[in-house]
């Protein structure tokens, strides 16, 4: 159990455009989502957390509105990266828990490259 | 807030070798400790955890941690090495916070590369 996946595992689109990433929790509810960011080389970065039927919160530094989450259900949080530019090329991952104190599981990732 | 040092960006070692990956923490509170491996072009996966009790902890893959309060470290340990065992491995910390969710805080990684 606690299988976590991603959708798309990689896309590549123009700069100027959006992109939408789907995270889901395959076989559990998860009561908080995790988006990350993980630069080459480098660790991840959590962007923000967010929690389903309310709003993310967003760690500092990272723009509400370029990054937008939605967590509509127990199952599915979304992240869509606005007017993508080249500097937004990245490894994003997610990952969800069952709840406080739980164990959060990882998806696969999702590998973004903007021309 | 929580913070996790791992101080080895690379360790190579030979097949069948033993390993130990380091990681040292810095918390105001009590914390709970994650080892995490990742794997080329994939999420994370997780290795082990301490939450309380025994201090040493036994993982997927032959892995085990032990949990050194005294000296904040949670060091990383596996006996014999394979060479499937070659990946990114991330120590990571959280503490629970007043609003109840978990944040993660992730060291920079150690690349494990086992040599033939």
């Amino acid at each position: 159990g606690a299988v976590v996946s991603q959708h798309p595992s990689r896309v590549i689109c123009k700069s100027g455009t959006s992109v939408k990433i789907e995270c889901r929790s395959l076989d559990f509810q998860a009561t908080t989502m995790f988006w990350y960011r993980q630069f080459p080389k480098k660790s991840l970065m959590l962007m923000a957390t967010s929690n389903e039927g309310s709003k993310a919160t967003y760690e500092q530094g990272v723009e509400k509105d370029k990054f937008l989450i939605n967590h509509a259900s127990l199952t599915l949080s979304t992240l869509t990266v606005t007017s993508a530019h080249p500097e937004d090329s990245s490894f994003y991952i997610c990952s969800a828990n069952r709840g406080p104190q739980e164990t959060q599981y990882f998806g696969p990732g999702t590998r973004l490259l903007v021309l | 807030a929580q913070s996790v040092t791992q101080l080895d960006s690379q360790v190579p070692v030979f097949e069948e070798a033993p390993v130990e990956l380091r990681c040292n923490y810095s918390s105001s509170v009590s914390v709970y400790l994650f080892w995490y491996v990742q794997y080329p072009n994939q999420g994370l996966q997780l290795l082990l955890k301490y939450l309380s009790g025994s201090t040493l902890v036994k993982g997927i893959n032959g892995f085990e941690a032990e949990f050194n309060k005294s000296q904040t470290s949670f060091h990383l340990r596996k006996p014999s090495v394979h060479i499937s065992d070659t990946a990114e491995y991330f120590c990571a910390v959280s503490a629970l916070e007043q609003t109840g969710a978990n944040n993660l805080f992730f060291g920079t990684g150690t690349r494990l590369t086992v040599i033939p």
